[in-house]
């Protein structure tokens, strides 16, 4: 079993529809949480990090669930430029980050 | 301020040949990182460093060597190489690690083709 499994998708929504992605995580000793995105053929860039409380920022929205091992992502009102694949990556406190295969999102017109 | 930079962009090797990946920062980070990127398998930790001097091994290790002399390179070397290290090579930096919290910023990676 992956340390880190994502729905791999691929997701292909409407533009301005509201998409949500889920992780899940095997460590429980997994101390700090993140997504990221890929452009394709290009490297990973941080979305936003993954705090207990959640957080949003604009159109993206974070939660984590601690006791079921659970991240999720919330994209409202998608546009074309959120095309992209999503990682979700953990952090256990040894300083090994696991990564997830990445969902993939494409936004339609 | 150039951020994290790879070379080569591309390389194509032939099976038991070695070869070093270079990476670089200008950021003064402390920690850095090798990944490979395989198909349906994400990003898997190869080896990481947390300070000049210091290596430990990641997830998948085996086939790679790495050495942190000063603060800014990261080279990794494929002593011999196999056609299952055909991948795309990503290195990355942040300040003390990600268990912080931190952004971890990448390279824009180095594609490899071993025949």
């Amino acid at each position: 079993r992956k340390e880190v499994e994502q729905d791999p998708g691929p997701f292909n929504v409407p533009e301005g529809a509201t998409v949500a992605f889920n992780c899940t995580y095997s460590n429980s000793a997994s101390q700090s949480f993140f997504w990221y995105r890929q452009d394709c053929r290009k490297e990973p860039k941080l979305l936003m990090s993954v705090y207990s409380s959640g957080n949003e920022d604009g159109r993206f929205t974070a939660q984590l669930n601690r006791a079921s091992q659970y991240i999720s992502l919330l994209i409202r009102d998608s546009k074309l430029s959120d095309s992209a694949t999503y990682l979700c990556v953990v952090n256990n406190n040894n300083n090994d980050m696991r990564f997830g295969a990445g969902t993939r999102l494409t936004v339609k017109p | 301020n150039a951020g994290v930079t790879q070379t080569p962009k591309f390389q194509v090797l032939k099976t038991g040949q070695s070869m070093t990946l270079q990476c670089a920062q200008d950021m003064n980070h402390e920690y850095m990182s090798w990944y490979r990127q395989d198909p349906g398998m994400g990003l898997r930790l190869i080896h990481y460093s947390v300070g000049a001097g210091i290596t430990d091994q990641g997830e998948v290790p085996n086939g790679y060597n790495v050495s942190r002399s000063t603060t800014e390179d990261f080279p990794l070397r494929l002593l011999s190489a196999a056609p299952s290290q055909t991948s795309v090579y990503f290195c990355a930096s942040s300040p003390h690690g990600g268990r912080l919290g931190e952004t971890q910023y990448f390279g824009p990676g180095t594609r490899l083709l071993v025949l």
